[in-house]
C-alpha cells in the first residue's frame, strides 16, 4: 500500500537550517508529482512547494521562496525539503503529499523554530 | 491562485445532512478537492475533481461545483464525521480554504 513517511523535524534556532525527508513506498515514486504542505499549530493547511515527477519543475509559495528548496531522488524514492533561514513563522507540522491533488499524505513531522 | 473561503464552523445532528461551502473556485475548472482531518491526524482526501470519491470513501460524501462555489455535502451524519474539512483548488500549486469545523451534535 502507499506509504509516505516524513522525518527530520525537530527544534531549531531562528536563522538555522533543517532538511526534511519523505520516504515513499508502495507506488512508482518517479511517476508522481509531490508536494510539501505545512500546518502551523491550531491553524489551517498551507501549501509550501511542488516538484514534478522528474524533478525538473519546482514551484514555491511566496512565503518560502528563496529560503526553501524542494528536491527528490527517484533512485531512493525520497522527497526532500531543505529549509534555510528559518523563522518562528515556519513552526508547523510538515506533510508530504502525493499527486496533483494530494491523494495520499504522510503522518507529518513537526518543526519548531525557537531560541 | 485566489484564496478560498469556507465557513468556520457547521453543525448537524446524527442522520442529518450538512453542506460546507467553498467560495472562490470559479477559476479552478474541475480541479477542486476536499480533505477531512481529525485532531492529531494527517488530512485525508475524500473528494477530488469536484465530485469523485477515492476508493473507500463512503458515498455519504459528495461534492459539487456551481459558478464560484464548490460544496461538500455529508448525508446521514455520523459521530465519526466530526472533524475539520478543507477545500482545495489545484493547478500546479494547492490553494486551500481556511477549513471548516464540523460538529456532530
Amino acid at each position: 500500500q502507499v506509504q509516505l513517511v516524513e522525518s527530520g523535524g525537530g527544534v531549531v534556532q531562528p536563522g538555522k537550517s533543517l532538511r526534511l525527508s519523505c520516504a515513499a513506498s508502495g507506488f512508482t515514486f518517479r511517476s508522481f508529482h509531490m508536494h510539501w504542505v505545512r500546518q502551523a499549530p491550531g491553524k489551517g493547511l498551507e501549501w509550501v512547494a511542488i516538484i514534478w515527477y522528474d524533478g525538473v519543475n519546482k514551484y514555491y509559495a511566496d512565503s518560502v521562496k528563496g529560503r526553501f528548496t524542494i528536491s527528490r531522488d527517484n533512485s531512493k524514492n525520497t522527497l526532500y525539503l531543505q529549509m534555510d533561514s528559518l523563522g518562528a513563522e515556519d513552526t508547523a507540522v510538515y506533510y508530504c503529499a502525493r499527486n496533483d491533488y494530494g491523494d495520499y499524505w504522510g503522518q507529518g513531522t513537526l518543526v519548531t523554530v525557537s531560541s | 491562485q485566489s484564496a478560498l473561503t469556507q465557513p468556520r464552523s457547521v453543525s448537524g445532528s446524527p442522520g442529518q445532512s450538512v453542506t460546507i461551502s467553498c467560495t472562490g473556485t470559479s477559476s479552478a475548472y474541475n480541479y477542486v478537492s476536499w480533505y477531512q482531518q481529525h485532531p492529531g491526524e494527517a488530512p485525508k482526501l475524500i473528494i477530488y475533481n469536484v465530485n469523485k470519491r477515492p476508493s473507500g470513501v463512503p458515498d455519504r460524501f459528495s461534492g459539487s461545483n456551481s459558478g464560484n462555489t464548490a460544496s461538500l455535502t455529508i448525508s446521514g451524519l455520523q459521530a465519526e464525521d466530526e472533524a475539520d474539512y478543507y477545500c482545495c483548488s489545484y493547478s500546479g500549486s494547492l490553494a486551500f480554504g481556511g477549513g471548516t469545523k464540523l460538529t456532530v451534535l
